[in-house]
């Protein structure tokens, strides 16, 4: 069985631009989380969708967005691009959006801002 | 709210000897508890969990953690290091009950194991 992939698995952006990164869950999957991992940090988290529906957001700025679509695929979009947004970004799947349920990692889409 | 500290941002140890990772957490209702591993280029993979059940919870490849209220503690060991364990470690922490899935973690520990 497939695991969570995101796409692309690198990318370089300027300042200023615009970055759509993109997960598919594990098959059966409905809850999808987003996290962000600056270099030697830990990763902190963004955004969890379930069915489709927002459920929880972090301490991020307006510029980062999400959506999860009817396949429960997801997109994580961030405007405006800061040399600060520069991480790895990893996506989870899990069952359910209850938290003792295992989250199963992408190995994330490493951005740079240049 | 909840947070999470590891002692030790690296640990080395030689092949064969006891892991001992430290975590000691904060949360304002009782928590569930994670300990994840990341090899180079690579997501995270949980080793195991704790969710209000044993207080010793075992995971794969030979890894456990003990749940300490008292201690604020969910510290990580493996009696035996192998090679293969090198890599990084995070100790993470979410809300028991709630409907949010949201993993706070720590700032992780890198393990080195030397020959």
């Amino acid at each position: 069985d497939a695991g969570v992939t995101q796409s692309p698995t690198h990318l370089i952006k300027t300042r200023g631009q615009h970055v759509t990164l993109r997960c598919s869950p594990i098959s059966g999957h409905k809850s999808v989380s987003w996290y962000q991992q600056v270099l030697g940090q830990g990763p902190q988290f963004i955004f969890q969708y379930y069915e489709k529906e927002e459920r929880g957001r972090g301490n991020f700025p307006d510029r980062f967005s999400a959506r999860q679509f009817p396949n429960y695929s997801s997109e994580l979009n961030v405007n405006a691009l800061l040399l600060g947004d520069s991480a790895l970004y990893l996506c989870a799947s899990s069952l359910t959006q209850g938290s003792n349920t295992e989250a199963f990692f992408g190995q994330g889409t490493r951005l740079t801002v240049v | 709210a909840q947070s999470v500290t590891q002692l030790g941002s690296h640990v080395s140890v030689s092949e064969g000897a006891l892991v001992l990772l430290r975590c000691n957490y904060s949360s304002s209702v009782p928590p569930y508890l994670f300990w994840y591993v990341q090899y180079p280029n690579q997501g995270l993979q949980l080793l195991l969990k704790y969710t209000s059940a044993a207080t010793l919870v075992k995971g794969i490849n030979g890894f456990e953690a003990e749940f300490k209220k008292s201690e604020t503690s969910f510290h990580l060991t493996k009696p035996s290091a192998h090679m293969s364990d090198a890599a990084e470690y995070f100790c993470a922490v979410s809300p028991s009950g709630g409907s949010n899935y949201k993993l706070t973690f720590g700032k992780g520990t890198l393990l080195t194991v030397n020959p």
